[in-house]
């Protein structure tokens, strides 16, 4: 029972290409979240969103772009694929709300610019 | 320095032992998650907790709110249970520690 689906484990992409890694989930969670990882550097947060339509930087959001138009999905674009964006791309999704308090993950996607 | 440490960053044990991982926070918070990590793998929710004492089978999890601090212990460690295990903090949105490299042998 997969709660957060992310749409390919694994991707190739070359220099300046527009890609989209997209993130579903179907709790109805509220807030969405995208990280990327590194090795020596942990999960960083790329950008996050608390509803439809709204959007935050996190702590990297240069070169990253987002969209939520429908409270299950969050995509995260980049505009132009560079190969320091080579990294295994992390989708999580959240709620606060009382007994329902929980936050699942992805299976993460890892991307690999050429 | 980071919002999230913790402690150790490498771990080793042999099977059967009693093993604890800390996390310590900055931050307020809303709730705390551990977290699992298995090599190539997606992340796995253990626990989110908020207050006091979650239990799972040989997993434990304990936050103390007022010193911002929570521990994870495992209890008779099996090699199965070497992962990375990373501390993560809900606030207005949510922050990871770096994790801990645990492994378990035979």
């Amino acid at each position: 029972d997969v709660k957060v689906t992310q749409s390919s484990r694994y991707l190739v992409k070359r220099t300046g290409e527009k890609v989209f890694l997209e993130c579903v989930q179907d709790m109805d969670h509220e807030n969405m979240f995208w990280y990327r990882q590194d090795p020596g550097l942990g999960l960083r947060l790329i950008y996050f969103s608390y509803d439809v339509k709204m959007k935050e930087k996190g702590d990297i959001p240069e070169g990253y772009s987002v969209s939520r138009e429908k409270k299950e999905r969050f995509s995260l674009i980049l505009e132009s694929a560079s190969t320091n964006q080579t990294s295994m791309y992390l989708c999580a999704s959240r709620t606060l709300q009382g007994v329902r308090a929980e936050a699942f993950f992805g299976q993460g996607t890892r991307l690999t610019v050429v | 320095k980071n919002e999230v440490e913790q402690s150790p960053q490498n771990l080793t044990a042999q099977e059967g032992e009693f093993i604890t991982i800390n996390c310590s926070y900055s931050v307020g918070i809303s709730a705390l998650h551990w977290l699992q990590q298995h090599p190539g793998g997606g992340i796995v929710s253990l626990f989110m907790l908020s207050s006091g004492k979650k239990k799972h089978g040989r997993l434990i999890a304990t936050i103390n709110i007022q010193e911002k601090h929570s521990s994870l212990h495992i209890t008779a460690s099996h090699p199965r249970d070497s992962a990375v295990y990373i501390c993560a903090v809900s606030a207005d949105d949510m922050r990871f520690g770096a994790g801990t490299r645990l492994t378990v042998k035979p």
